[in-house]
């Protein structure tokens, strides 16, 4: 079975650009999630999609937003991008219905803002 | 919010001996989750614990979960320098939504 796929694998921008990043789950899981890794911060939540609803949404600005498809596919935007937003992230599916599921996670997307 | 401490947050320790992990969070949970993140990669998921009392197993580590003391441990036994990684724990709300742990960052020295 294939793990959760994300590309690009690294993306460089510099600020006030805007940035994609996409994310494919495992084949079977609706839910998908988007958490932003710093050394500073740790793993912080941006937010949760399943059946192409957004289902919860951590701390972040509206600059950061999504979406999911309806073959479960996700993307996460960042808009006008600042350095602050260099970091790794990464993206997770999982079975929501199954009580106890834990996150799958990708292989992640290291953006660099300069 | 649901907040989840882990401590040490950097642990060094030589090759062969014991140590343990802890994970403390605020509110209650019966979902308890350990992962493991080598340098530059993504995280690894370790063990699912989901009832008070919960142990799991899988060669030199062991985790427990003690929802009364909202406490988990992860223990290292007779450590290799194969456990060098950064070790979360996380735990879920009733929506599901999972809190992670700041981290332990482990170093085995041989």
């Amino acid at each position: 079975k294939a793990g959760v796929t994300q590309t690009p694998r690294y993306l460089i921008k510099t600020r006030g650009q805007q940035v994609t990043l996409s994310c494919s789950p495992i084949s079977g899981h609706r839910s998908v999630s988007w958490y932003q890794q710093t050394p500073g911060q740790g793993l912080q939540f941006l937010f949760e999609y399943f059946s192409e609803t957004q289902r919860n949404k951590g701390n972040f600005p509206g600059r950061f937003s999504g979406r999911q498809f309806s073959n479960s596919r996700s993307e996460m935007n960042v808009s006008t991008l600042e350095l602050g937003d260099s970091a790794l992230y990464l993206c997770a599916s999982s079975n929501r219905g199954g009580w106890g599921s834990p996150l799958h996670f990708g292989n992640g997307t290291r953006l660099t803002v300069t | 919010e649901l907040k989840v401490e882990q401590n040490p947050l950097f642990l060094s320790m030589q090759e062969g001996k014991n140590y343990t992990i802890y994970c403390n969070y605020s509110t209650t949970s019966d979902r308890l989750y350990w992962y493991r993140q080598d340098p530059g990669k993504s995280l690894e998921s370790l063990f699912v614990l989901l009832s008070n009392g919960a142990v799991k197993q899988e060669g030199r580590l062991m985790a427990s979960l003690d929802t009364k003391a909202r406490l988990s441990t992860l223990h290292i036994t007779a450590a290799v320098h194969d456990l060098s990684a950064t070790y979360f724990c996380a735990v879920t709300n009733t929506g599901n939504q999972f809190y992670f742990g700041t981290g332990t960052s482990l170093t085995v020295i041989p």
